[in-house]
């Protein structure tokens, strides 16, 4: 059973371009989670996601941020016109459920915005 | 709100001695509390987590977390640290009883093992 996969690994964008990240869950598991960890930071969350629904976007910046996980086909958390601050690595988590199941982690994006 | 406290950015200890690494949460409802571990440029694993039940919780790789209630605090141990402990440590907290899962970090402890 593979664990949860994330692409790319490493992203390199400058200012005003476009940042796509995915994460496909492991198998099995419908439940989704983005976080963010800035240097010297611990993980913040952004927003959590099941088959095509947003549950919880508290985290997320409110604008150019938007994340989705279609019925079919990995999640996607989508940056728009970057700026140096997004550059973080971006870790993915999913879940079989939402009721204290473990997360499972992706092993990130490392974002860099020139 | 919750929230999560790791005492010490940085901790070093000597290979063969004891690991403690401190966590304090604060929550308004059970919490479920978890520990994860980081090393460079990977994801987290969990070394183990605390839902209900036995206050001792066993983990992997040797290392165990105990819930203390009265103290808010759910602090990680390991009896004899090895070389390749050395990593970033992160404990977690998340509301229990069925609540959405999403998980409030601490900033993180950064275990060194001098040998």
């Amino acid at each position: 059973n593979a664990g949860v996969m994330q692409n790319p690994r490493h992203l390199v964008r400058r200012r005003g371009q476009e940042a796509r990240l995915r994460c496909s869950p492991m198998k099995g598991h419908s439940h989704v989670y983005w976080y963010r960890q800035l240097p010297e930071e611990g993980l913040k969350f952004m927003v959590y996601l099941q088959k095509e629904n947003i549950i919880d976007e508290s985290g997320m910046p409110k604008e150019r941020f938007s994340a989705e996980f279609p019925k079919e086909g990995p999640s996607i958390l989508r940056i728009q016109q970057v700026v140096r601050g997004d550059s973080a690595a971006y870790f993915c988590a999913s879940s079989p459920g939402n009721s204290g199941e473990t997360q499972y982690f992706g092993p990130g994006t490392r974002l860099l915005v020139l | 709100a919750q929230s999560v406290t790791q005492l010490g950015s940085h901790v070093s200890v000597s290979e063969g001695a004891l690991v403690l690494l401190r966590c304090n949460y604060s929550s308004s409802v059970p919490p479920y509390l978890f520990w994860y571990v980081q090393y460079p440029n990977q994801g987290l694993q969990l070394l183990l987590k605390y839902t209900t039940g036995a206050t001792l919780v066993k983990g992997i790789n040797g290392f165990e977390a105990e819930f203390k209630k009265s103290e808010t605090s759910f602090h990680l141990t390991k009896p004899s640290a090895h070389m390749s402990d050395a990593a970033e440590y992160f404990c977690a907290v998340s509301e229990g009883g069925g609540s959405q899962g999403n998980l409030i970090f601490g900033k993180g402890t950064k275990l060194s093992v001098k040998p």
